[in-house]
């Protein structure tokens, strides 16, 4: 089972500010199959990236992706106050064995 | 547009057993692969199972395999999970979650709302 781990475990930033999220896998996704999902509370979660980069339909272009192997990054480039939610990595490389990271709180400081 | 609209949960002893379902809409439910995801009270979230476009493909979780049965049917563009056997650990929302394609090696772009499911005597 591919584990991901996600740092940090809860971030404190200004509207304005740049959040960068970071999402390690205990061993190599395939072909860069890594998604992240934002939620907030009471809701489902939401897909904002897939492909370790790519955004998906309606996707704000402040929300962007990076990374290759076994580390990955969500940055977003200048928070807007909807922007405040739980972020979550998943691999589907090792499809259908699914997993995601535990998640990584966007707090307004 | 697309929805996924699930149903079924609620309050069930230990040992016993529930049915969610989830009605879709908005594509062709057929030409796509669904899963049940899950989330246990202020936790992350867990892949449960899935099945192909056709439901000749299904994969479980080694932590409900031999307990749950997903199925669709179709017909009704409808998704199903029976839940046998439940334990305190099964309580959660359960999400009913659509893939981008017909293939496991895509993420999941559409989700329901969930359904509580809350396992206790």
């Amino acid at each position: 089972e591919v584990v991901l781990t996600q740092s940090p475990g809860t971030l404190s930033l200004s509207p304005g500010e740049r959040a960068t999220l970071s999402c390690r896998a205990s061993q190599s996704v395939s072909s860069s199959f890594l998604a992240w999902y934002q939620q907030k509370p009471g809701q489902a979660p939401r897909l904002l990236i897939y492909g370790a980069s790519t955004r998906a339909t309606g996707i704000p272009d402040r929300f962007s992706g990076s990374g290759s192997g076994t580390d990955f990054t969500l940055t977003i480039s200048r928070l807007e106050p909807e922007d405040f939610a739980v972020y979550y990595c998943q691999q589907y490389g090792n499809s259908p064995k699914y997993t995601f990271g535990q998640g990584t709180k966007l707090e307004i400081k | 547009e697309v929805q996924l609209l699930e149903s079924g949960g609620g309050l069930v002893q230990p040992g016993g057993s529930l049915r969610l379902s989830c009605a879709a809409s908005g594509f062709t439910f057929t030409s796509y692969v669904m899963s049940w995801v899950r989330q246990a009270p202020g936790k992350g979230l867990e892949w449960v199972s899935g099945i192909s476009g056709s439901g000749s493909n299904i994969y479980y979780a080694d932590s409900v395999k031999g307990r749950f049965t997903i199925s669709r049917d179709n017909s009704k563009s409808t998704l199903y999970l029976q839940m046998n056997g439940l334990r305190g650990e099964d309580t959660a929302v359960y999400y009913c979650a659509k893939a981008r394609t017909n293939s496991w090696n895509v993420p999941f772009d559409n989700w329901g709302q969930g359904t509580l499911v809350t396992v206790s005597s």
